[in-house]
């Protein structure tokens, strides 16, 4: 089981500034993805990464995948009420099981 | 509208009860997958099930019985809990179980063990 470590744990912020979401291991990831859950429900898929120093963009939210593979971040930009939940990173094996971090629980208030 | 549909969304349930949390998905996914998530915890991993076979049972006490009838339903069997079983129950399905494959996820089943 590779280590990972996601920070910060929680995060909050006002509406309009940027935040960006660490996802690290000790280990070589083969892919990652990242996950958004929201209150009451359950995670969604926002991205899977595959190719070290992969950069991939969904509106407002930018990921980039480590050279090396063992990192990955999430930046969004101009936070908005909707961007709210618990962000989490899940390298996958090569047996198709994600291993979750721990998640950072993001808030943006109006 | 989540894709994978879980039923019940609340269960409260007696330690000596058996009850049975049921999963259906209609995307044509041969891999299903149940996890187990505490309040401020990320999801843990307890069974896949890959073109309706167990292949991974994540060393879940013999109290959580999975079963996957046909290739659109999960159910998972329980009985005879205990409290710390309390937990929202996710269940998820990808197209298959090999890497990178998105998992879909329904919204739960909020489990509460009196």
């Amino acid at each position: 089981t590779q280590l990972l470590e996601q920070s910060p744990q929680f995060l909050s912020i006002q509406e309009g500034e940027n935040l960006t979401v660490y996802c690290n291991s000790s280990s070589v990831f083969s892919s990652l993805q990242w996950y958004r859950q929201e209150p009451g429900e359950g995670p969604v898929l926002l991205v899977t990464v595959v190719t070290g120093g992969e950069v991939k963009k969904l509106k407002r939210l930018t990921f980039q995948f480590g050279d090396a593979r063992k990192d990955s971040s999430l930046h969004i930009t101009a936070a908005q009420p909707g961007d709210t939940g618990l962000y989490l990173c899940a390298p996958t094996d090569s047996w198709g099981k994600l291993q979750f971090g721990a998640g950072t629980q993001v808030v943006v208030t109006p | 509208d989540t894709e994978v549909t879980q039923t019940p969304k609340h269960l409260v349930m007696g330690m000596t009860n058996k009850k049975s949390l049921k999963c259906e998905q209609h995307m044509g996914h041969r891999a299903m997958y149940w996890y187990k998530q505490k309040a401020k915890k990320p999801p843990e991993l307890m069974f896949v099930y890959s073109y309706e076979k167990l292949s991974i049972n994540e060393s879940v006490p013999s109290r959580f019985s999975p079963e996957c009838p046909n290739s659109s339903l999960l159910n998972l069997h329980l009985h005879a809990l205990q409290p710390e079983d309390s937990a929202l129950y996710l269940c998820a399905s990808s197209p298959t179980d090999y890497s990178n494959q998105p998992q879909h996820f329904g919204d739960g089943t909020r489990l509460s063990i009196l």
